[in-house]
């Protein structure tokens, strides 16, 4: 079945210590997505790749930072976790074809920061 | 900016019973995509149904449907014969179509309401 893959699930990283998560889509789409949801609360967009274009939101942290080097994978680098970045990191995919721009979310990584 | 009010935080509801879950939305735009997803407990967020803004009619999805009233910027969600499967979290989810040629737009959410069906 086409869909979107994130691994690991759970990870565990030290405060500081650089930490990357992966997304992998089966869907052939062209936007790929990185949410961040803490507990309780909606997910927040982080930014997001259109092809091969880089997308910001004005608010994401700079230790936030992603790579998209193909179309299937995208990675979510985390440079110094600090405590208030434990959360579910949600990848979700869209294709942008006649505005069907309905996203699909993987599984989610939860992320420790201890 | 747009904005989506979800302003039932938990609702609880009997198996095989009907429940509706509100949504209102502030835009000032007139064509857009309107969304319900559900998180269950610890699990993936699925799409659960999905309405355009220039179709007048109500999608639905087997027992899940939607009321959309454009005039009254609401779209609530109806579960029908709730089912035990059903307990998750909802969240209501807003979004402009991208320009023609511009970069896609992002989805803006609801709080959620969360939803335990009861047996």
């Amino acid at each position: 079945d086409a869909m979107v893959i994130q691994n690991p699930r759970y990870q565990v990283t030290q405060f500081g210590k650089p930490v990357t998560l992966s997304c992998s889509q089966t869907l052939n789409h062209n936007v790929m997505y990185w949410y961040q949801q803490k507990s309780s609360q909606a997910p927040k967009l982080l930014f997001h790749y259109y092809d091969k274009d880089f997308n910001n939101e004005a608010d994401t942290p700079d230790n936030f930072q992603s790579r998209r080097p193909n179309t299937s994978f995208c990675f979510l680098d985390i440079r110094s976790p600090g405590l208030g970045d434990a959360a579910m990191y949600l990848c979700a995919t869209s294709r942008v074809w006649l505005s069907k721009e309905t996203q699909y979310f993987g599984p989610g990584t939860r992320l420790l920061v201890l | 900016a747009q904005t989506v009010t979800q302003s039932q935080p938990e609702m609880s509801v009997q198996e095989a019973e009907t429940v509706t879950l509100s949504c209102t939305y502030d835009t000032s735009e007139s064509n857009y995509y309107l969304f319900w997803y559900k998180q269950p407990p610890s699990r993936q967020m699925i799409l659960v149904i999905r309405q355009e803004a220039y179709k007048q009619q109500n999608a639905t999805e087997n027992r899940f449907s939607v009321n959309f009233q454009k005039a009254a910027k609401s779209f609530s969600l109806k579960i029908s014969d709730s089912q035990l499967g059903d307990t998750a979290m909802y969240f209501c989810a807003f979004m402009k179509p991208r320009n023609y040629g511009g970069a896609t737009n992002k989805l803006i959410f609801g709080t959620g309401t969360l939803l335990a069906v009861q047996p």
